[in-house]
């Protein structure tokens, strides 16, 4: 299993300003990943980071907007950059662990974000 | 390409009663599907998942889940509900065929169990 914390669990903040998530993994892991949930919901895929290379971005993020870092195998950061209303939702790290039959996912407990 | 399924936005349930969760998958190899739980203000905790074997499999909290290959399905269900079972559930599927594949969440289930 893996315990993730993220940093902050809460944020309001003003249109036009950018705000960096925080994420710790308490075991190396290869592979993180940052989801967005938009109120009422599910769960969307931004990004996928692996230490040392850049982070892999799905259909309709970009880097410009949620740059990613990755410094090493127990740490990322997600940036939501020139943010507007529309980017509140909650912000979820994720580990993968194990091999490919036995991968299990965790979830950290959530960035909150709302912007005015 | 791989999708998943949850027909039901809410779910409600008097409690001690049985509750049943649905969830139909589509992938293009085999599946390796989960189910998660979200309480309000707190991130997404694993239930239980489904490789191979027995096509029933139990997991946290008493749930359980049937597999179900004909009927591309994978129902949660728990025999007797508590109000502490009141959440948001997700159910998740990947290719295991495919080593690019990625977890698919469905739109989640809102389950309400009455006392």
């Amino acid at each position: 299993s893996a315990v993730i914390s993220q940093k902050p669990s809460r944020d309001i903040c003003q249109r036009g300003t950018s705000l960096t998530i925080q994420c710790q993994v308490d075991s190396q892991v290869t592979m993180m990943f940052w989801y967005r949930q938009q109120p009422g919901q599910s769960l969307t895929l931004i990004a996928t980071a692996n230490q040392g290379s850049e982070a892999t971005y799905e259909s309709g993020f970009v880097i410009d907007k949620f740059p990613i870092s990755r410094p090493n195998l127990t740490f990322s950061t997600l940036t939501v950059s020139n943010m507007s209303p529309e980017d509140s939702s909650i912000y979820l790290c994720s580990v993968e662990t194990g091999t490919v039959l036995t991968n299990e996912q965790f979830f950290g407990p959530g960035t909150r974000l709302t912007v005015l | 390409a791989q999708s998943v399924a949850q027909p039901e936005d809410q779910v409600n349930v008097a409690e001690g009663n049985p509750l049943t969760v649905k969830c139909t998958y589509s992938v293009s190899g085999n599946p390796y599907l989960f189910w998660y739980v979200q309480y309000p203000n707190r991130g997404l905790q694993f239930l239980l998942k489904y490789i191979t074997g027995d096509n029933l499999v139990k997991g946290s909290y008493g749930f359980e889940a049937e597999f179900n290959k004909s009927q591309t399905s994978f129902h949660l269900k728990k025999p007797s509900a508590l109000v502490s079972d009141s959440a948001l559930y997700f159910c998740a599927v990947r290719d295991l065929d495919s080593s690019a594949s990625k977890i698919i969440f469905g739109s989640g289930t809102r389950l309400s169990i009455r006392p």
